[in-house]
C-alpha cells in the first residue's frame, strides 16, 4: 500500500506566474484535502475534494483552485502568485469525508515565490 | 482570536525527561482531537487521537483532553532524541471537513 505522494518536492516561481502542484492519494482513499503551511505556522485548510467535486473551502481567494480526477489524484493550481504564497503545500487523503483521523499527509511541495 | 492556540516554543529537554505540550481552543463544537508529529522536510503524521475528555495512553505518549476548559495536552515520557520534531495539535468539529491546527511546538531532546 503506497502513501500520499506529491510532486514536485520543490519549486521556485516568479511573482505573477501560475503553478500546478500534484498529489496522488493513498490507495483506497477517495477524499483529498490541501493545506498551506507557512514557515513556523500550522497547516491552514485550503479546500477538500470528494468524488471530483469541491466539498469545502477555507479562507483562500479564488486564484487557488483545484481538481480531483477519477483515480482520486488531485491538483492544486495557484494563479497570479504573490510573495506570501511561499509555503509548504500539503496534500492529505482520507477514506471519506467523515473520517476525523483517517488523514494521511504527503511530504509536501515547498513553493518559493520570488 | 485563533481557533487553536499553541505555544510555538521552542522546547529543549534532556533525554529521559517528560515533555509536556498544550493547546487551547475556542469553539466548544470541536469534538475530535489529534496530535501530529512533523519531522523536518516531512508532512505531519498522526500520533494520537481521541474524541472524549480524559486520558488516552499509547506507549510513552499520553493525550489528555479537558473539554470544560477547552484544553488539550500531550505528554511524552522517557523522551528520546528521535522524538525531536514539531508537534501539532489538530481539532475538528463533528460535521466539519477541515482540521484546525495549532502553530506547532518544536521540541529538541538532547542526548
Amino acid at each position: 500500500e503506497t502513501g500520499v505522494t506529491q510532486s514536485p518536492t520543490h519549486l521556485i516561481k516568479t511573482r505573477g506566474q501560475q503553478v500546478t502542484l500534484r498529489c496522488s492519494s493513498q490507495s483506497g482513499h477517495n477524499t483529498v484535502s490541501w493545506y498551506q503551511q507557512a514557515l513556523g505556522q500550522g497547516p491552514q485548510f485550503i479546500f477538500q475534494y470528494y468524488r471530483e467535486e469541491e466539498n469545502g473551502r477555507g479562507n483562500f481567494p479564488p486564484r487557488f483552485s483545484g481538481l480531483q480526477f477519477p483515480n482520486y489524484s488531485s491538483e492544486l493550481n495557484v494563479n497570479a502568485l504573490e510573495l506570501d504564497d511561499s509555503a509548504l503545500y500539503l496534500c492529505a487523503s482520507s477514506p471519506g469525508t467523515g473520517e476525523a483521523w483517517g488523514y494521511t499527509f504527503g511530504s509536501g511541495t515547498r513553493l518559493t515565490v520570488v | 482570536q485563533k481557533e487553536v492556540e499553541q505555544d510555538p516554543g521552542p522546547l529543549s529537554v534532556p533525554e529521559g525527561a517528560i515533555v509536556s505540550l498544550n493547546c487551547t481552543y475556542s469553539n466548544s463544537a470541536f469534538q475530535y482531537f489529534m496530535w501530529y508529529r512533523q519531522y523536518s522536510r516531512k508532512g505531519p503524521e498522526l500520533l494520537m487521537y481521541t474524541y472524549s475528555s480524559g486520558n488516552k495512553e499509547d506507549g510513552r505518549f499520553t493525550a489528555q483532553v479537558d473539554k470544560s476548559s477547552k484544553y488539550i495536552s500531550l505528554f511524552i515520557r522517557d523522551s528520546q532524541p528521535s522524538d525531536s520534531a514539531t508537534y501539532l495539535c489538530a481539532i475538528r468539529g463533528a460535521n466539519d471537513y477541515k482540521l484546525s491546527f495549532g502553530a506547532g511546538t518544536t521540541v529538541t531532546v538532547r542526548a
